[in-house]
């Protein structure tokens, strides 16, 4: 069955500092993959996406996320962080059910240290 | 730029009462979601509408019904509210079809509700 892993359930990090979040997924053919990104009473926005070509995909923000085939994963990385980014990461995989749909991970809480 | 718009934003209601979630979205998408959230539990699905004139169930779709009125509208009712109910419930749309189309979903801000 389809699913995705998101083991971190907070990430403190502080403010400068690199940052990786990691997502595993689990699908049978070549997935399309996302990052959201939730700030604090706001909605999911859209960091970044895959779904052929190059596996380094360059988002919003700053952020980027690597695919990697060989181990179903999809982690977000920021070689910097700033304290805007503080906020819930989640991390989906396209799939086909009965329609097309996504996947979610329960999602990863950042804190970012002054 | 509206994208997708979600009304009331807060609402609170008593065990047994009843409301409608309003979504509505200008993208002329033709998939469109809802979803609750909850505190470690990441977005649940409720229930989706492929298209105009179509619903499907999700994951948690008991308690709830919902109306595809047109292209646009998407609503969600809960009949008889009850305490389990209270979460942040999202609509979202989506665009389908076409080979450069990745699935992604486009979210409105939100709907929080408080069951008592």
């Amino acid at each position: 069955a389809q699913s995705v892993t998101q083991p971190d359930i907070h990430i403190t990090v502080s403010e400068g500092a690199s940052l990786e979040l990691r997502c595993n997924y689990s699908y049978g053919a070549t997935p399309y993959l996302f990052w959201y990104v939730q700030s604090p009473g706001q909605g999911l926005q859209l960091l970044l996406k895959y779904f052929s070509g190059d596996t380094l995909v360059q988002g919003i923000k700053g952020f980027e996320a690597e695919f990697k085939r060989s181990q179903s994963s999809f982690n977000l990385r920021k070689p910097s962080v700033h304290w805007s980014d503080a906020a819930e990461y989640f991390c989906a995989v396209g799939a086909w059910k009965r329609n097309y749909q996504l996947i979610w991970g329960a999602g990863t809480k950042l804190i970012i240290k002054p | 730029n509206a994208g997708v718009t979600q009304t009331p934003k807060f609402q609170v209601l008593k065990t047994g009462q009843s409301m409608t979630l309003q979504c509505a979205q200008d993208m002329n998408h033709n998939s469109m979601y809802w979803y609750r959230q909850d505190p470690g539990m990441g977005l649940r699905l409720i229930y989706y509408s492929a298209s105009e004139g179509t619903t499907d169930k999700g994951e948690v779709p008991n308690g709830y019904n919902v109306s595809r009125l047109n292209k646009r509208e998407f609503s969600l009712r809960l009949e008889s509210a009850a305490p389990s109910q209270t979460s942040v419930y999202f609509c979202a749309s989506q665009a389908t079809g076409g080979l450069s189309n990745t699935g992604e979903l486009f979210f409105g801000e939100g709907s929080r509700l408080t069951v008592l």
